[in-house]
């Protein structure tokens, strides 16, 4: 069974400054995917990101970068120099790379953040 | 290229009725997906079809649940009759088709349902 967890139900900041959203997974899989969704108050779930589990490599993204560490299954996302149009639920997700098994997305709580002017 | 859309955005029903979700897939899609967030808890995932196919229907509920997909395009999720534990955001995802799996799903903006 996958599980994913993002232990921060709710980051509050005030603009500019960095957050830092932990994701931490469970799979029996040797191969899978990661995602980080975003949810703005508009309701609709924004892709961010997909990372492979052979892919270990850092990413950045402008003011968006991921974490992704194997050895302690996490896969943390940072936002830099936060702004307003921040402020969203992040949901981070996992699947298998296997194609037979349908690929459903199993998603942690999610994390919201407030950033504030 | 137009995004997965859902209709309707919102519906307030009472308990026994009966209500129908629409989601139209980007086109070329062929993966399908139905997800639901019940308030409070996390996004779960509910089918997937695979063009007119259902692939995995094991995050279904119950029997209240009737999804189809009649010729590979659009898909309806009718639930019948609805309970007030079915209140929640109906999300819908669409994804290519690709030998590895794991292809990136797009989401709809969600159908809020609200049980009375």
């Amino acid at each position: 069974a996958q599980k994913v967890t993002q232990a921060q139900t709710e980051i509050s900041v005030v603009e500019k400054e960095d957050v830092t959203l932990d994701c931490v997974y469970e799979t029996r899989d040797t191969t899978y995917y990661l995602f980080w969704y975003k949810q703005p108050p508009s309701g609709e779930l924004v892709f961010l990101i997909r990372r492979n589990s052979f892919d270990e490599q850092n990413e950045i993204s402008g003011r968006y970068s991921w974490n992704f560490q194997k050895s302690t299954s996490s896969f943390n996302f940072t936002i830099t120099a936060s702004q307003v149009v921040d402020s969203a639920v992040y949901f981070c997700a996992l699947t298998q790379m296997i194609k037979a098994a349908g690929n459903k997305l199993t998603f942690g709580g999610g994390t919201r953040v407030l950033v504030k002017p | 290229e137009a995004g997965v859309t859902q209709f309707p955005s919102h519906s307030v029903i009472e308990k026994g009725q009966t209500v129908t979700l629409r989601c139209d897939p980007i086109s070329g899609h062929d993966n399908l997906y139905w997800y639901r967030r019940v308030m409070g808890k996390e996004i779960k995932f509910l089918l997937h079809f695979v063009k007119e196919s259902k692939q995995d229907e094991s995050g279904m509920p119950n029997n209240r649940f009737l999804a189809e997909r009649t010729g590979g395009t659009y898909s309806t999720l009718k639930v019948q009759p609805a309970e007030l534990e079915d209140s929640g955001v109906y999300f819908c995802a669409s994804s290519l088709l690709a030998d590895l799996g794991g292809e990136t799903q797009y989401f709809g903006p969600g159908t809020r349902l609200l049980v009375l």
